[in-house]
């Protein structure tokens, strides 16, 4: 079955612009995160979609910002780009509600690596 | 509050030796424990889980950890490395919070086998 596909790739932008990247999950799943990911910081989790809601935020501005679709494909959105949202950033989808720990089969994608010069 | 310290940043080691990748946690509550693997440009693979049960845990490509809660510790091993495990290796910890689980990751340790 197809993975955890995430678009674009690679991004290049400029301070002061605005991102939106995207996250298609494994077919059937239905919880979507989001992470974030620097050499400096390690991964650092941003927000957790499930059924079109948020349901945890991570202790990032509100420049991020993200949604979920009815077909559980998921999108983050960087306003004010600044250099140090330089990173990669990781999806990752899971099969059920996430309020077990059994459901902690996290698939995650190849990335987006954003690069703000 | 949970945290997790990978105590090596790095971690060289020859072609067919053991190796392991410590890792300890910090939780106030029961905690499920996990091992990703990254490779270069990729994202992360689950290489295995403590959720319950027996402390030891077996994974894939030849990879197990021991979860010891008296030590917090959930060590990785492997008792004879190939190079293509040359990548970064993470730990993370979960428990609820706000109604859902949220690992919460390891700095990561890299592992760089050498011939």
């Amino acid at each position: 079955k197809a993975g955890v596909t995430q678009t674009p790739r690679y991004l290049i932008k400029t301070r002061g612009q605005q991102v939106t990247l995207s996250c298609s999950p494994i077919s059937g799943h239905r919880s979507v995160s989001w992470y974030q990911q620097t050499p400096g910081q390690g991964l650092q989790f941003l927000f957790e979609y499930f059924s079109e809601t948020q349901r945890n935020k991570g202790n990032f501005p509100g420049r991020f910002s993200g949604r979920q679709f009815s077909n559980s494909r998921s999108e983050m959105n960087v306003s004010t780009l600044e250099l140090g949202d330089s990173a990669l950033y990781l999806c990752a989808s899971s099969p059920g509600q996430g309020t077990n720990a059994r459901d902690l089969d996290y698939t995650f994608g190849s990335g987006t690596r954003l690069t703000v010069v | 509050a949970q945290s997790v310290t990978q105590l090596d940043s790095q971690v060289p080691v020859f072609e067919e030796a053991p190796v392991e990748l410590r890792c300890n946690y910090s939780s106030s509550v029961s905690v499920y424990l996990f091992w990703y693997v990254q490779y270069p440009n990729q994202g992360l693979q689950l290489l295995l889980k403590y959720l319950s049960g027996s402390t030891l845990v077996k994974g894939i490509n030849g990879f197990e950890a021991e979860f010891n809660k008296s030590q917090t510790s959930f060590h990785l091993r492997k008792p004879s490395v190939h190079i293509s495990d040359t990548a970064e290796y993470f730990c993370a910890v979960t428990s609820l919070s706000g109604g859902s689980y949220i690992p919460t990751f390891g700095r990561g340790t890299s592992l760089i086998v050498h011939p």
